[in-house]
């Protein structure tokens, strides 16, 4: 099926632990976005990319760190995890041409 | 840097009680401003995109209007099922790697 999907949906890790989040679309879409969202703060950048190999940091990229080796995937990897990371994570896609579209998101918890 | 100001925080509204939700934004090379609807536990929907000053676009109860400066979401005669959060976002230009800059949203609860 046609779409952006996430996973894990749900995911519980410690501290300390390096967790990757996975992102992948189906429509060749060029540009994929990465968000987190906590209460209060609406939904903050992490990291985006303009194609496959080119990676920019956003508003809040400390602790992350994104590849994008196929146009289709953007994982998201949290090195050593912090319970200030525990966060809904939401990843999104668009072309020149669309809006942007975004996974069903995934509810991590660093304990 | 760009930067998007969504006001009020929270909308408490009676049904058909019509209303206006505020997006303020400041960005490098406008490409496009995106509203978006998001139910609990969701990701946002997509419902509008306005590109140029003027520019205005309706669904149903919603109407979305362009500034040079903000972007006003016009809710009228709400129904309970247009409660949600309403996100309003800045795309910035090609130079800017088309970065999405979202403000903090606003809650609509529309009573019946």
């Amino acid at each position: 099926d046609a779409g952006i999907t996430q996973s894990p949906r749900y995911k519980i890790t410690e501290t300390g632990r390096q967790v990757t989040l996975m992102c992948h679309q189906t429509w060749s879409h060029s540009y994929m976005f990465w968000y987190r969202q906590d209460l209060g703060h609406g939904l903050r950048l992490i990291y985006y990319s303009a194609a496959a190999d080119i990676t920019d940091k956003g508003e809040v990229p400390d602790g992350y760190v994104v590849s994008r080796s196929k146009t289709e995937n953007f994982p998201l990897t949290l090195e050593s995890a912090t319970r200030s990371q525990t966060s809904v994570y939401f990843c999104a896609s668009c072309s020149l041409n669309t809006e942007a579209f975004f996974g069903q998101g995934t509810r991590l918890t660093v304990v | 840097e760009d930067q998007v100001t969504q006001s009020p925080e929270a909308l408490r509204l009676q049904e058909g009680e019509s209303s206006s939700l505020n997006c303020s934004y400041t960005v490098s090379g406008l490409r496009g401003l995106f509203w978006y609807r998001q139910d609990p536990g969701k990701g946002p929907e997509f419902l509008f995109t306005l590109y140029s000053a003027g520019e205005e676009k309706e669904k149903e109860r919603l109407k979305a209007t362009l500034t040079k400066k903000e972007s006003f979401l016009h809710i009228t005669a709400p129904k309970p099922e247009d409660s949600a959060t309403y996100l309003c976002a800045v795309q910035a230009g090609e130079a800017a790697g088309n970065k999405l800059t979202f403000g903090g949203g606003t809650r609509v609860l529309v009573k019946p």
